[in-house]
């Protein structure tokens, strides 16, 4: 089945350390994001990449950073400088030409 | 700039009922697409429909129906015949033409109860 896996489902992260949040697509879709979504709130752009090799920060790129070297991956690090990076995180995917954006199920992600 | 307004934070209704989630949308484009999303309690958003702004015809499926109206900026979706399974955020989003990135509404709570 083709889809959008994100892993881990819960992740907790101590003070100073960075973490990465794994997504992955066999949907063969070009473009790819990362979304912050808080409790009550809508969902904020991260990064996203629309090709290989090339990515571009969201709203709220600070204390992040991405990597696109394959098509099919586009994982997220949360690094120390993210002083509140408690929230609940989703990748999605899409084909070029403002086509819907498909979502995987999401990383929860706390600190200890 | 783009924007798009859900003012209802949570709407609680019983079973069966029908129920209408506003979205208010502003662009500058002329071309732009309009989205609906939903997100069960597990947290995965489902893709539920796209709209180009050219086409302004009502879109019904199944209990599910959109109402687009340009001359208001608003993009309307009504469940008939509420179910508890209808429980969940559900949210609006907004593409123009300039654009690369979707923008969100801060969406909408649906409880549906027995």
């Amino acid at each position: 089945d083709g889809g959008i896996t994100q892993s881990p489902k819960y992740l907790f992260r101590k003070e100073g350390q960075n973490v990465t949040l794994s997504c992955e697509q066999n949907l063969n879709h070009d473009a790819m994001y990362w979304y912050r979504q808080d409790p009550g709130q809508g969902l904020r752009l991260i990064y996203y990449s629309q090709i290989v090799n090339d990515f571009q920060k969201g709203d709220i790129a600070e204390g992040y950073s991405v990597s696109r070297e394959k098509k099919e991956s586009f994982p997220l690090t949360v690094t120390s400088a993210q002083k509140n990076p408690t929230a609940f995180y989703l990748c999605a995917s899409s084909n070029r030409g403002h086509q819907p954006q498909h979502f995987g199920d999401g990383t929860r992600l706390s600190i200890l | 700039a783009q924007k798009v307004t859900q003012a209802q934070t949570e709407i609680s209704v019983v079973e069966k009922e029908d129920v209408t989630l506003d979205c208010v949308y502003e662009t500058r484009d002329t071309t732009y697409y309009l989205f609906w999303y939903k997100q069960p309690p597990s947290g995965e958003l489902v893709f539920l429909i796209r709209r180009n702004s050219f086409d302004e015809q009502n879109e019904i499926s199944g209990r599910y129906s959109w109402n687009f109206q340009k001359s208001t900026s608003s993009f309307n979706f009504t469940i008939t015949a509420s179910q508890v399974v209808d429980s969940a955020v559900y949210f609006c989003a907004l593409i123009g033409s300039g654009y690369s990135t979707l923008t969100f509404g801060k969406g909408t709570m649906l409880l549906v109860s027995p």
